[in-house]
């Protein structure tokens, strides 16, 4: 069973604005990490952020995870239409190798 | 990056038949690979976890028989649809991890496999 659940499910927004999108866990993890999925098409890893992290940032990405609160949240800046995908967030569980993914959110930016 | 390759890209075929979806590291070794599943809309369900040189282990409720995974070396995983049905009709994607062994190691995707059985 997936562990992550993410939502909002579907986020619409247009060119420039920011998006911002929340993933919740269940169990102890020994990191957290972001992949992006065009229609169709396979998986690209965006950022990994380790359990005894807080914040990270890359480019117009910016991950915050809450450890306590089992929650991260995933957020791009100045969004642009090529941001159009489906994004999901990854949980590596302490007890294991597996990968445990969340049910996604589908971004449109609309130009 | 490191790149993770699958081939075919998309298949279709009679219900019934075998299909077999091949999956590659390019410029790495995996150690382990990973089979997922993915329906449309839906997010990726793992089915299998293979080492090198092992047996894979299956997800609770993946029949083993039926998707039969080889991990034959470093660079190469195979995953074979037996006697496929119209149910098995889905995305195929496969993941590859290189050998740390640390919990920070990424995982890489391959492009996916589209299977349709008729």
């Amino acid at each position: 069973s997936q562990q992550g659940e993410e939502d909002p499910q579907a986020l619409s927004i247009q060119e420039g604005e920011n998006a911002t999108m929340n993933c919740s866990y269940k169990t102890s993890i020994n990191n957290l990490q972001w992949y992006r999925q065009n229609s169709g098409r396979g998986l690209v890893h965006l950022i990994l952020i380790r359990s005894n992290e807080r914040e990270k940032h890359s480019g117009r990405l910016r991950v915050t995870l809450d450890t306590s609160k089992k929650s991260s949240s995933l957020l791009i800046t100045a969004s642009r239409a090529a941001d159009t995908a489906s994004y999901f967030c990854a949980t590596r569980e302490t007890s294991g190798s597996r990968l445990t993914f969340g049910e996604g959110t589908q971004l449109t930016v609309n130009p | 990056g490191a790149v993770v390759s699958q081939h075919p890209s998309w298949v279709i075929c009679k219900s019934g038949t075998s299909v077999k979806i091949e999956c590659r590291s390019l410029d790495f070794q995996a150690t382990t690979m990973f089979w997922y599943r993915q329906f449309p809309k839906q997010s990726l369900m793992l089915m299998a976890t293979s080492n090198e040189g092992s047996k894979a282990t299956y997800e609770q409720g993946v029949e083993k028989d039926k998707f039969l995974i080889n991990h034959a070396s470093l660079t190469l995983s195979t995953l074979t649809v037996t006697s496929a049905h119209p149910e098995d009709s889905s995305f195929y994607i496969c993941s590859a991890r290189s050998y740390g062994g640390g919990a920070t190691d990424t995982q890489y995707f391959g492009p996916g496999t589209r299977l349709t059985v008729l």
